[in-house]
Formats: C-alpha cells, structure tokens, sequence
C-alpha cells in the first residue's frame, strides 16, 4: 500500500535557527499538501502542490515538491516560537483510490 | 462559514454505551471524511462521503458506523467500542472527492473508552 514517510520525526532547534522537514513517497503522487497541527489542537491546511519541482513560498515557508513528484519538503527560515507544532505532508494518491494519505509527521520544538 | 464544527468535545463511555459523535460544515463541502488520531500518530483516513454517500470505508470494525443525513451533517455511531478505540476523532470536509484545496479539518472529539 501507500506509504508517506517523514523525516526526522522530532527536531529542537533555537529560535532564528532555520528548519527543514522531509517526506517520502513509496510511490508517485498526483499532489502533496502540508499541514501544521499546534499542541492539543487540529490539522490545518497549508499548501498544496501540483507540478514537478513545484517551488510555493508563504511568508518564511518555502515548500518544494520533487521532480519525480514522490518526495516533499518544507523549510522555515529563522523559526520563531508560534512555528511550534507537528507539520504532516499528506500525498495525495490517483487513480481509484482518491485519499490523502498523512505522513508520519515532523514535531518541531522551538526554544526561545 | 469557513469551520467544521464537531460535538462533543469530550466523551467518556464504557464498553456496553452506545454513543454518537456529530460534525457540521456548512462551506459548500461535498466531500466529508472521519479521521482517527492516536498520540503521536498521524490522522489515519476511517470513512469518505462523497454527495452524502459512502465512497470508502477503511476497513473499519463495525463497532464505528458512519452516517451521513444531508450535505452538511456527518455523524459517527459507536457501539461496544474497545479501550484501544480511545483517541481523538476528527472530521473534515473538503471542495470536491479529489481534495485538490486541502482539508478543513474540526478540532475533533477526544474520546475516551472505559
């Protein structure tokens, strides 16, 4: 089946230090979306890419969807404390299937 | 209206206690789905409704039985759950099946199986 898997699964980085998460698909993906979810509370949509080496910036986030479109990843630049939380890509699979399927996720701590 | 709006909150139920969790959106949404997160996991797909009809279904134990009344309504009926069905549960909607703008996810029930 489907797998997304995320690399590195916790990081602890300084405030102003940068921060990159990485995801992985066993297979090709029609899309990949990101998502943050703060402690305690629900997924929130981010982003969402379409196209081969698709680069999005929002703000200190840039998001990159690889040429083979079966790998992801999100860099922050200088993290500050709101950036706390699990950031999860979820790919999206064609075909009859028609799900997003969540990686394993990446929980960023960001000391002050 | 840009929320998912699930009820309850909390719940506490034994093993023998039937019970029903609700999610509404009224975006427009006609795609809508049931998530389970476990701590430290990430939300794992239960149930998909597409035009209020039951598009997949995750392999779930019958114990959970979804339910899906109008456009805007979603409902999850649990029966003689297990302990292990302790988690959050979430629901979320999204424009079309093919989530092509992301989900809007509600802020869940977290339940807990005695």
């Amino acid at each position: 089946g489907q797998q997304v898997m995320q690399i590195p699964q916790y990081q602890h980085v300084q405030e102003g230090e940068d921060f990159t998460t990485y995801c992985n698909s066993s297979t090709t993906l029609s899309n990949i979306q990101w998502y943050k979810q703060r402690p305690g509370g629900h997924p929130v949509f981010l982003i969402q890419l379409v196209k081969s080496g698709e680069v999005k910036k929002q703000k200190r986030l840039t998001f990159q969807f690889g040429e083979a479109k079966k790998n992801s990843s999100l860099h922050i630049t200088a993290t500050q404390t709101t950036d706390v939380g699990t950031y999860f890509c979820a790919g999206l699979y064609g075909g009859a299937t028609n799900k997003l399927i969540f990686g394993t996720g990446t929980l960023l701590a960001v000391q002050p | 209206d840009t929320e998912v709006t699930q009820t309850p909150k909390h719940l506490v139920m034994g093993m023998t206690n039937k019970k029903s969790l609700k999610c509404e959106q009224h975006m427009g949404h006609r795609a809508m789905y049931w998530y389970k997160q476990k701590a430290k996991k990430p939300p794992e797909l239960m149930f998909v409704y597409s035009y209020e009809k039951l598009s997949i279904n995750e392999s779930v134990p019958s114990r959970f039985s979804p339910e899906c009344p109008n456009s805007s309504l979603l409902n999850l009926h649990l029966h003689a759950l297990q302990p292990e069905d302790s988690a959050l549960y979430l629901c979320a909607s999204s424009r079309l099946l093919r989530p092509d703008y992301g989900y809007t996810f509600g802020s869940g029930t977290r339940l807990t199986v005695v």
